[in-house]
C-alpha cells in the first residue's frame, strides 16, 4: 500500500521569505501523480500544484514550485515570497495512475506566516 | 467557476441516529468521492463512486456507511447508526475523468456525534 509522510507538523516563515515543505512517499508503482493541497481555516481543500511522475521537469505555479526526486520518492513544496494568505495546512497527496482516482494524504504541515 | 457544494455545513446528531450528508458535485464530472478528516488528523479516503456504483472503498467504509446518487445531481453519504468516533469533517470531491484530472473538493460537513 502507498503511504505519504510529512515530517514537519509545523513550519513558520517570515513574510516575503521562502519556505520549503517536505514530503516523502512510498510506492511500488512507476506511474502516479503527486499533489500539494492547501487547507485554509475555511477548511476547503484547494489544489496548489500537481506533478506527473513521468515528467522529469519540476512543476511550477507562480510562487509555488516543487522539487520532485523520483528515485528518492521525495516531493517538496517551495513557496517563494511568502504572503500572509499562504498561512494554512498543507497536505501532500499521492494518486495512483491506476484505480479510481482516490487520493492518499499525508498528515499535513501547518504553515504560519509572520508579518 | 463551478464548485462542489455540501450541505449542511455542520450537523449535530445523537449517537445511534442516522445521518445523511449531501453533496452536489460539478455537473459534468463523472467520479465522486467521500473523504473524512478527524480533527487534527489527516484526510482519509472513504469511497469512490462511478457509473452509479461504488468503484473503490477503504477499510473505514464498513456496513454502517452507504452512498447514493439518487437523482443525477446529488451524491449522498449515509451513516446508519452513528458512533462518537464518526465525529469528523466529511469532504465530498469530484473529478471529470478520474486519475488524470484535478479533484475539486467541497467545503466539508462537520459532523458532531454526541
Amino acid at each position: 500500500a502507498q503511504t505519504v509522510t510529512q515530517s514537519q507538523p509545523e513550519m513558520s516563515v517570515q513574510e516575503a521569505e521562502t519556505v520549503t515543505l517536505s514530503c516523502t512517499y512510498d510506492t511500488s508503482e512507476s506511474d502516479y501523480y503527486l499533489f500539494w493541497y492547501k487547507q485554509p481555516p475555511s477548511r476547503q481543500m484547494i489544489l496548489v500544484i500537481r506533478q506527473e511522475a513521468y515528467k522529469q521537469q519540476n512543476a511550477t505555479e507562480n510562487r509555488f514550485s516543487v522539487n520532485f526526486q523520483k528515485a528518492a520518492k521525495s516531493f517538496s513544496l517551495k513557496i517563494s515570497d511568502s504572503q500572509l494568505g499562504d498561512a494554512a495546512m498543507y497536505f501532500c497527496a499521492y494518486r495512483s495512475a491506476r484505480g479510481q482516482g482516490n487520493l492518499i494524504f499525508g498528515k499535513g504541515t501547518k504553515l504560519s506566516v509572520k508579518p | 467557476e463551478p464548485e462542489v457544494t455540501q450541505t449542511p455545513s455542520h450537523q449535530v446528531t445523537q449517537m445511534g441516529q442516522e445521518v445523511i450528508l449531501r453533496c452536489v458535485p460539478i455537473s459534468n464530472h463523472l467520479y465522486f468521492y467521500w473523504y473524512r478528516q478527524i480533527l487534527g488528523q489527516k484526510v482519509e479516503f472513504l469511497v469512490s463512486f462511478y457509473n452509479n456504483e461504488i468503484s473503490e472503498k477503504s477499510e473505514i467504509f464498513d456496513d454502517q456507511f452507504s452512498v447514493e446518487r439518487p437523482d443525477g445531481s446529488n451524491f449522498t453519504l449515509k451513516i446508519r447508526s452513528t458512533k462518537l468516533e464518526d465525529s469528523a469533517m466529511y469532504f465530498c470531491a469530484s473529478t471529470l475523468t478520474g486519475v488524470n484530472t484535478e479533484a475539486f473538493f467541497g467545503q466539508g460537513t462537520r459532523l458532531t456525534v454526541v
